[in-house]
């Protein structure tokens, strides 16, 4: 049974480039969220789907970061001028909306890195 | 607001000796509590939850988790050690919405087994 699935794993860009992080959610699942980690902030929650609709963005952190998900197996967090901050770890993860005291399944991460 | 403390940024263990990851949590309402692992360059992966019940939950890998509401604490343990338990280990706690709900996340404690 395959797990979450993100693409890239690496993505090295230079400042001011456009950024597409991928996330593929289990199939069946219909809740999907984004993290980020780093050193400093741990790990913050981006940005939390409910069947295909955004339900808490709060945690983007500026208007450089968007997020969609078009369908329920496909979601994409964008970031739009990069900058070196935002060098870190994206997660996906997702989990069932009628288990909402259930577990999150994680994919592996997408490692950014802006210089 | 609902957030998760872990007091330990690491702790360091003998291998075959007990351990113990400590984590307290601050939630209105019922509390529901979680325990990730995260090995490196990889994902978090699901060892245990605390829903409802018993209050020593038993996960993965031989770990449990004694849920103390007195104290409000949820500690992660295991009886014996083993040197393949160094990781990261995460504290969580889900925030129910009318519908599904988010993890917010303690900021982690480094585990240490030494031969």
């Amino acid at each position: 049974d395959a797990g979450v699935i993100q693409s890239p794993r690496h993505e090295v860009t230079e400042m001011g480039q456009e950024v597409t992080l991928r996330c593929k959610p289990i199939s069946g699942h219909n809740s999907l969220f984004w993290y980020r980690q780093t050193m400093m902030r741990g790990l913050e929650l981006l940005i939390y789907f409910n069947n295909n609709v955004p339900i808490d963005d709060s945690g983007m952190p500026e208007d450089r970061f968007s997020a969609k998900m078009p369908n329920a197996s496909f979601s994409t967090l964008k970031i739009q001028p990069s900058e070196p901050r935002d060098s870190a770890v994206y997660f996906c993860a997702s989990s069932l909306v009628t288990a909402p005291t259930g577990e999150l399944f994680f994919g592996e991460g997408s490692r950014l890195t802006v210089l | 607001a609902q957030s998760v403390a872990q007091p330990e940024d690491q702790v360091n263990v003998a291998e075959g000796n007990p351990l113990t990851v400590k984590c307290t949590y601050s939630v209105s309402g019922n509390p529901y509590l979680f325990w990730y692992v995260q090995y490196p360059n990889r994902g978090l992966q699901f060892l245990l939850k605390y829903i409802t019940g018993d209050n020593l939950v038993k996960g993965s890998y031989g770990f449990e988790a004694e849920f103390n509401k007195s104290q409000t604490s949820f500690h992660l343990k295991k009886p014996s050690a083993l040197v393949s338990d160094s990781a990261l280990y995460f504290c969580a706690v889900r925030v129910l919405y009318n519908q599904g709900g988010k993890l917010i996340f303690g900021q982690g404690t480094e585990l240490s087994v030494k031969p």
